[in-house]
């Protein structure tokens, strides 16, 4: 099975700042890389699909980057709105689907 | 708008049966494969199973395998988990997920989840 690390595992982070989360994968996966976000209580949300393409309705300052086995989700400038917990998922090894275990954002 | 609504959940003891059910409407729900996805209490998300469009093959995490089982009806657009043998570690919130349009493999719709509680 294909290992995914995300770190942090969480981070505490102001309004305005820039975050970057990273995924890191144990084989390649090529692009097959999904970033979701979800805050207490409610249902994941996806953000980037295919490692950087942006999910329609969802805020330009969320951007992804990477291919192979390095991975990045970027917050240009982070907002109120964004603190939750964020995760990425693989879709190279259909059909076993499986996440990273997550990066809290909290607010510093 | 794509709407998923799951119902079902509820406290059961270890070794008992659920039958979940997840509600689609807003797109043409026999197109698109499902997925049910879970999340105990405190921790990160799980990928549990998933069918295709029209039901022909099925799928399942090792940790469910051979005591749940997924299924649809396109008529009444609604997608199924029958989950048998229960244990504690099934406890979670269970959401159903629709296959990404733009990139299948990722999860572009999700329900507000049913919880589950296996205890005696």
């Amino acid at each position: 099975d294909i290992q995914m690390t995300q770190s942090p595992s969480s981070l505490s982070a102001s309004v305005g700042d820039r975050v970057t989360i990273t995924c890191r994968t144990s084989q390649s996966i090529s692009t097959y890389l999904h970033w979701y976000q979800q805050k207490p209580g409610k249902a994941p949300n996806l953000l980037i699909y295919a490692a950087s393409s942006l999910q329609s309705g969802v805020p330009s300052r969320f951007s992804g980057s990477g291919s192979g086995t390095d991975f990045t989700l970027t917050i240009s400038s982070l907002q109120p709105d964004d603190f939750a917990t964020y995760y990425c998922q693989q879709s190279y090894t259909t059909p076993r689907w499986a996440f990273g275990q997550g990066t809290k954002v909290e607010i510093k | 708008q794509v709407q998923l609504v799951e119902s079902g959940g509820g406290v059961v003891q270890p070794g008992g049966s659920l039958r979940l059910s997840c509600a689609a409407s807003g797109f043409t729900f026999s197109n698109y494969g499902i997925h049910w996805v879970r999340q105990a209490p405190g921790k990160g998300l799980e990928w549990v199973a998933f069918i295709l469009y029209d039901g022909s093959n099925k799928y399942y995490a090792d940790s469910v395998k051979g005591r749940f089982t997924i299924s649809r009806d396109n008529s009444k657009n609604t997608l199924y988990l029958q989950m048998n043998s229960l244990r504690a570690e099934d406890t979670a919130v269970y959401y159903c997920a629709k296959d990404g349009i733009s990139v299948a493999g990722s999860f572009d719709y999700w329900g507000q989840g049913t919880l589950v509680t296996v205890s005696s």
